[in-house]
């Protein structure tokens, strides 16, 4: 079936610094793909998506470009703050059963210091 | 517009008792999703209701169920309560039913189970 994999947290960052998530898919066809972020109490918002192969969504200055030939979703920030603490969830929908289904990976937490 | 609601925030329960939580989806909005979150599996999907029809179903035993009312709030009941179903419960509505359109999260009701 369908599945999101991301890489393993905690990850720590100094303010100011380049962030990058990465995320990599597995799915049958052309599912959308999407980065929800979780603050701490907090359900997920979402952040950015893409719903073709070679889109880039951004947000808030995140970006995160769909690449079908490497199955990647990987999300990137130019200059983290203190404020972007928290979980990060990559995601992508069943294209399958075409309902809004969504599938997540297991998450990242970021950790930025001042 | 206001957001997604759920009612109530925080429960305690007993094992072996049931429990109703509630969702009012962004207004407009006709399809309802519910996902369970725990540390040790993440977010897994419940269901998806759709115009008071459930178009989608997760892998949970049929002690979880849900339905969704004429203007668009739903609701999931969970019976016989078991230790291992404390979580939080998170509902997102989308304005359509498919692999495309984005989903907004509520701030989850947060069950525990003794």
């Amino acid at each position: 079936g369908d599945s999101v994999t991301q890489m393993e947290g905690p990850v720590t960052l100094s303010e100011e610094a380049f962030l990058t998530i990465n995320c990599t898919y597995t799915a049958t066809g052309y599912p959308s793909l999407f980065w929800y972020v979780q603050y701490p109490g907090e359900g997920l918002q979402l952040l950015l998506k893409a719903t073709k192969a070679d889109d880039k969504g951004s947000n808030k200055g995140f970006e995160a470009t769909y690449r079908k030939e490497t199955t990647s979703f990987h999300l990137e920030k130019g200059s983290v703050q203190v404020s972007d603490s928290a979980v990060y969830f990559c995601a992508l929908s069943d294209q399958a059963s075409n309902t809004g289904k969504l599938i997540f990976g297991q998450g990242t937490t970021l950790q930025v210091k001042p | 517009k206001a957001g997604v609601t759920q009612t109530p925030r925080y429960l305690i329960k007993t094992r072996g008792q049931q429990v109703t939580l509630s969702c009012s989806p962004i207004s407009g909005h006709r399809s309802v999703s519910w996902y369970q979150q725990t540390p040790g599996q993440g977010l897994q999907f419940l269901f998806e209701y759709f115009s008071e029809t459930q178009r989608n179903k997760g892998n949970f035993p049929g002690r979880f169920s849900g339905r969704q009312f004429s203007n668009s709030r739903s609701e999931m009941n969970v019976s016989t309560l078991e230790l291992g179903d404390s979580a939080l419960y998170l509902c997102a509505s989308s304005s359509g039913s498919g692999h495309s359109y984005e989903q907004y999260f509520g701030p989850g009701t947060r069950l525990t189970v003794t």
